[in-house]
């Protein structure tokens, strides 16, 4: 069965420097790998996505992941963190078996200080 | 470009009485999919629907929940005699097609208090 792990509850990082927020998948076949930003009392944004091809994933917002096959993990970075970007982020994974449900971790909550 | 509208975007309702939400999708989207976030928690998937017809209905309570999207209109999530464990955010989002790479969008939530 597809499942998405985010190790850590909460990041904090300080303003103007890198932030990573972690994802691991488990998947049978090909995984098809999503990143979602949720802010409060909204609805989630769509950041960017795996499908295939370059491992260096570039979205929305300056943000970029890196999909790594043997490590399972598809982390989220962007180079130089703004306060702005404190919210509540979600990796999802492709359902697979034939059907297109997302699913999702349990969210990091991101934390950046001025 | 209007994108997923949902609405209410915030219903009270005391148990025992019925709960209907509505989703109407981004245009040129023929899919639905509707997710349910309890506090603190992620989103769970529930129901998977294209026009008239519901494709993976796997993540429904088999009890009082329905979902339908009929030919005209948005997509409905109807929930009968609510009781305080559905107080959650219900999340509507669409795509344009079926394929595994298609993006899911996302709308803004109904959030449902069960009193």
């Amino acid at each position: 069965a597809q499942s998405v792990a985010q190790p850590e509850d909460q990041v904090n990082v300080a303003e103007g420097n890198p932030l990573t927020v972690k994802c691991t998948y488990s998947v049978s076949g090909n995984p098809y790998l999503f990143w979602y930003v949720q802010y409060p009392n909204r609805g989630l944004q769509f950041l960017l996505k795996y499908i295939t091809g370059d491992n260096l994933v570039k979205g929305s917002y300056g943000f970029e992941a890196e999909f790594n096959k043997s490590q399972t993990s598809f982390h989220l970075k962007k180079p130089s963190a703004l306060v702005s970007d404190s919210a509540l982020y979600f990796c999802a994974v492709r359902g697979g078996g034939g059907y297109n449900k997302l699913i999702f971790g349990a969210g990091t909550r991101l934390a950046v200080h001025p | 470009n209007a994108g997923v509208m949902q609405n209410p975007r915030h219903l009270v309702r005391r148990r025992g009485q019925e709960a209907r939400l509505r989703c109407s999708p981004m245009k040129g989207h023929s899919h639905v999919y509707w997710y349910r976030q309890l506090p603190e928690e992620g989103l769970k998937f529930m129901v998977y629907l294209q026009k008239e017809n519901i494709i993976d209905e796997s993540g429904m309570p088999k009890e009082r929940f329905s979902a339908e999207f009929p030919k005209e209109g948005p997509s409905i999530l109807r929930i009968q005699q609510v009781v305080r464990g559905d107080s959650a955010a219900y999340f509507c989002a669409s795509s344009p097609g079926s394929g595994e790479r298609e993006t899911q969008y996302f709308g803004p939530g109904t959030r449902l208090l069960v009193l």
